[in-house]
């Protein structure tokens, strides 16, 4: 079972769709963190949550933190071409050291 | 500031040989921590090195190990390179003693032949 699951894995939706990405785990955790990814390069870190409840804004991405602090997930009003990549969820586990846990990864690909 | 560098950023190695990777920080910034990527087992962490000292480490192999330099430049080393060690190699720094936000490198891309 993994620790931190994400979903979906795949997204393949039109210019102008909304869309969302979830990031579950049985955990409670300490902080959680979106990256997005292209192709070649590495992670780029796009938020991070620290406060259940907490909600954040980035221009068209929208970040939900849990109540719980269990689950978070990435909102993004009418999607473009240049949201097209890897979305990363990654949490941090107070019982696990706060060792950065990544979760599989969403592949975004907004079509024009 | 500068961003977080790492050189190589190819290489291709056969198995058997040892590889080792080189990570320039963000100025300041003395927690860096090493993950593997790969399509199937996505990014894992290896290990963090905070003021020269190992402080967490990943579920991998002894062939996989790291140090930290006082100028907070860290290097990777893979031993006896195995084919399934073909991977991207990220590094990536943190600001803050709690290490947690990441900033991370382009990478190396290894291939094992």
């Amino acid at each position: 079972t993994q620790l931190l699951e994400q979903s979906p894995q795949f997204l393949s939706i039109q210019e102008g769709e909304n869309l969302t990405v979830y990031c579950n785990s049985s955990s409670v955790f300490s902080s959680l963190q979106w990256y997005r990814q292209e192709p070649g390069e590495g992670p780029v870190l796009l938020v991070t949550v620290v406060t259940g409840g907490e909600v954040k804004k980035l221009k068209r991405l929208t970040f939900q933190f849990g109540d719980a602090r269990k689950d978070s997930s990435l909102h993004i009003t009418a999607a473009q071409p240049g949201d097209t990549g890897l979305y990363l969820c990654a949490g941090a586990f107070m019982e696990y050291g706060n060792k950065l846990v990544f979760g599989a990864g969403t592949i975004l690909r907004v079509k024009s | 500031k500068a961003g977080v560098t790492q050189t190589p950023r190819y290489l291709i190695k056969t198995r058997g040989q040892q590889v080792t990777l080189s990570c320039s920080p963000i100025s300041g910034h003395r927690s860096v921590s090493w993950y593997q990527q790969t399509p199937g087992q996505g990014l894992q962490f290896l290990f963090e090195y905070f003021s020269e000292t190992q402080r967490n480490k990943g579920n991998f192999p002894g062939r996989f190990s790291g140090r930290q330099f006082s100028n907070s430049r860290s290097e990777m080393n893979v031993s006896t390179l195995e084919l399934g060690d073909s991977a991207l190699y990220l590094c990536a720094s943190s600001p803050g003693t709690s290490g947690v936000e990441q900033y991370f490198g382009p990478g190396t891309r290894l291939t094992v032949t």
